[in-house]
């Protein structure tokens, strides 16, 4: 079992829509989660930080399920901007788990 | 404040040269992290280094790979006798002191190996 799944995608959705990202992590231990994105031929970078109790910047909300070892990412309204790869990252220690990631098309 | 930055963007390298991969953190940071991608792959985790220590280089090959991060200058990471394999994007990570979890990426540099 990898240490952190994503559903490759490609999702493609229309501009407005609501999109549901998950992520599971195999490692009951971790201790922080992440949401990173990446456009093609970029570096990673940090969207947000996925905390306990939930947490929303924007049009973007992001859940914690640690008895399930499931994380979640919704984007509301998304933009033709909001296409990219989202990267689900699970740190064990000083190591940073990546899934590899799930690619996002929004369409006009 | 600068962010971290990589050289050379691109390096394209033939069957048996090194490859002499470098990275700058940001300032401030005195955490650096490697990681590999190859195309249409998730990143995986090479070495973690503080100045002049590797703290972690479980993800790195065992053979014709090795890093450093010097007390000044650049972390290097170097590739002996590269392969056609070992064509991929590097990217660099660093993080503050005291805060592991929060990685700020550079730019990368793609390795070709003909």
């Amino acid at each position: 079992r990898k240490e952190v799944e994503q559903d490759p995608g490609p999702f493609n959705v229309p501009e407005g829509a609501t999109v549901a990202f998950n992520c599971t992590y195999s490692n009951s231990a971790s201790q922080s989660f992440f949401w990173y994105r990446q456009d093609c031929r970029k570096e990673p970078k940090l969207l947000m930080s996925v905390y306990s109790s939930g947490n929303e910047d924007g049009r973007f909300t992001a859940q914690l399920n640690r008895a399930s070892q499931y994380i979640s990412l919704l984007i509301r309204d998304s933009k033709l901007s909001d296409s990219a790869t989202y990267l689900c990252v699970v740190r064990d220690n000083n190591d940073m788990r990546f899934g590899a990631g799930t690619r996002l098309t929004v369409k006009p | 404040n600068a962010g971290v930055m990589q050289n050379p963007r691109h390096l394209v390298r033939r069957r048996g040269q090194e490859a002499r991969l470098r990275c700058s953190p940001m300032k401030g940071h005195s955490h650096v992290y490697w990681y590999r991608q190859l195309p249409e792959e998730g990143l995986k985790f090479m070495v973690y280094l503080q100045k002049e220590n590797i703290i972690d280089e479980s993800g790195m090959p065992k053979e014709r790979f090795s890093a450093e991060f010097p007390k000044e200058g650049p972390s290097i990471l170097r590739i002996q006798q590269v392969v056609r394999g070992d064509s991929a994007a590097y990217f660099c990570a660093s993080s503050p002191l005291g805060q592991a979890y929060e990685q700020y990426f550079g730019p990368g540099t793609r390795l070709t190996v003909t």
